[in-house]
């Protein structure tokens, strides 16, 4: 089965404390990003890849870093969690640029910082 | 002033009616559009996605577009209980398949 896979789907954690969301798709798909869901204001993208180690910041980027190693993993990384990074998290992947019309979300994490 | 905006909601239709969601977008040089639907503690989904004026039907779904004006409605035919759901509109930016959101609109049909 197709899909996008992420790990954790819940997480409660304190400030400071460096913690790791993965992702994983199985569609050898080339393009993956990373968005945040907060109320009122919509999916945010946060960071995106087009291919393996090759990524740029997206729309809010500050406080997450990502690295792209494999193509089918993109791991976003919180070196040191704040409250405001408070969120709901997806992951999306599609088979390449310009094929947004076949991007598929992961299930979500749901973060929280306390 | 928000890149694309979607009224809230709740919008509250009867089973059977036609739901008429509506977006706007302020760059003029945007090229496609999208709409998913998104349960509440799920991820979205697309259900339509357009790039030229006018209209396009997939089953009960009917995207417009009007680029004049910088307007993209959704409209579902039939609406069911099922449909109750916030539907998101999103649009193409500078390629690279960077998509702007719209904050989404919720749909709520009652029996």
């Amino acid at each position: 089965e197709a899909q996008v896979t992420q790990n954790p789907r819940y997480l409660i954690t304190v400030t400071g404390k460096k913690l790791t969301v993965t992702c994983s798709q199985n569609m050898n798909h080339e393009y993956m990003s990373w968005y945040r869901q907060d109320p009122g204001l919509g999916l945010r993208q946060i960071y995106y890849s087009m291919n393996v180690e090759v990524t740029d910041k997206g729309d809010v980027p500050e406080g997450y870093k990502v690295s792209r190693k494999e193509k089918r993993n993109f791991p976003l990384i919180l070196e040191s969690p704040s409250p405001n990074q408070t969120s709901l998290y997806f992951c999306a992947s599609t088979p390449r640029v310009g094929a947004t019309y076949e991007q598929y979300f992961g299930p979500g994490t749901r973060l929280t910082v306390t | 002033q928000k890149e694309v905006e979607q009224n809230s909601g709740p919008l509250s239709v009867p089973e059977g009616a036609i739901a008429s969601l509506n977006c706007t977008y302020s760059d003029r040089g945007s090229q496609s559009f999208f709409w998913y639907r998104q349960y509440s503690g799920k991820s979205p989904e697309l259900i339509m996605f357009i790039y030229s004026n006018g209209d396009k039907e997939d089953g009960r779904f009917t995207a417009q577009l009007n680029k004049a004006s910088q307007y993209v409605s959704l409209l579902i035919r039939d609406s069911q209980p099922s449909d109750s759901a916030t539907y998101l509109c999103a649009v193409e930016r500078g390629g690279y398949n960077k998509l702007i959101f719209g904050a989404g609109t919720r749909l709520a049909v009652h029996p």
